[in-house]
C-alpha cells in the first residue's frame, strides 16, 4: 500500500465548475502538506502549503487538511480550461524534508 | 516564491556517453537541493537529496556511481548520468528548499533526457 493515494483520474469538468481533489496518507508523521500543479512536460508549480488542520484559502483556490482522518482536499472555483493539468498532493514529516508525492490527478477543464 | 533554473531543458544522446544536468537557484541560496526523475504519466520519485559541502543521500536502489550529484555551492546543484543508457531516459527535476517559517520545495523546470 502506498503512503499516499490519490486518484488518478482524469477528472473532466466544465469550465466554471469546482474542480474537487484529495489524498489520502497513512502516515501519521505528516505534518506539512502540499498541492502543486504540473502542466504535460513542466516542472511542478506550488499552489498551497498547509501544516495545520482546517481550511487555508488562496484566490480560487482552498486548501482542506483534516489529520485526524489523513484526508486532504484542494477545490479549484471558477475553474479556467487553463487549470487543465496533472494536480500532486505532496507531504512531509518536517519543513524543509523531502516530499512524499501522491500519484497525481488530471485535471480537464472543457470551455 | 524561488526560482530555480534548469540546464539543459532537453537532451539527446548516445547510449554510454555522459549527460549533465545542472540546477541553479537564480534568487536564493539553498542549503538542499533534491533530485527527482519522473516517468511518462507517472508521479514524482526521488532520487538523492543535494547538501551543500557534503555527499549527496540517495534514496534505496538509486546507483550513486550512475548519478552522480555535485552540490558545489549554495545556487547550484549538478547530477551527471554516467555511462547513460536508454533506460535511464526520463524526465529529471530539481527542487530547493526555500527557509523562514513556511520551507518548503520549488522545482526547476524539468530536463528531458532521451539515450537512444
Amino acid at each position: 500500500q502506498k503512503e499516499v493515494e490519490q486518484d488518478p483520474g482524469p477528472l473532466s469538468v466544465p469550465e466554471g465548475a469546482i474542480v474537487s481533489l484529495n489524498c489520502t496518507y497513512s502516515n501519521s508523521a505528516f505534518q506539512y502538506f502540499m498541492w502543486y500543479r504540473q502542466y504535460s512536460r513542466k516542472g511542478p508549480e506550488l499552489l498551497m502549503y498547509t501544516y495545520s488542520s482546517g481550511n487555508k484559502e488562496d484566490g480560487r483556490f482552498t486548501a482542506q487538511v483534516d489529520k485526524s482522518s489523513k484526508y486532504i482536499s484542494l477545490f479549484i472555483r471558477d475553474s479556467q480550461p487553463s487549470d487543465s493539468a496533472t494536480y500532486l498532493c505532496a507531504m512531509n514529516k518536517a519543513a524543509g524534508n523531502k516530499l512524499t508525492f501522491g500519484g497525481g490527478t488530471r485535471v480537464l477543464v472543457k470551455p | 516564491g524561488a526560482v530555480v533554473s534548469q540546464h539543459p531543458s532537453r537532451v539527446i544522446c548516445k547510449s554510454g556517453t555522459s549527460v549533465k544536468i545542472e540546477c541553479r537557484s537564480l534568487d536564493f541560496q539553498a542549503t538542499t537541493m533534491f533530485w527527482y526523475r519522473q516517468f511518462p504519466k507517472q508521479s514524482l520519485m526521488l532520487m538523492a537529496t543535494s547538501n551543500e559541502g557534503s555527499k549527496a543521500t540517495y534514496e534505496q536502489g538509486v546507483e550513486k556511481d550512475k548519478f552522480l550529484i555535485n552540490h558545489a555551492s549554495l545556487t547550484l546543484s549538478t547530477l551527471t548520468v554516467t555511462s547513460a543508457h536508454p533506460e535511464d531516459s526520463s524526465f529529471y527535476i530539481c527542487s530547493l528548499v526555500t527557509g523562514g517559517r513556511e520551507e518548503t520545495q520549488y522545482f526547476g523546470p524539468g530536463t528531458r533526457l532521451l539515450v537512444l
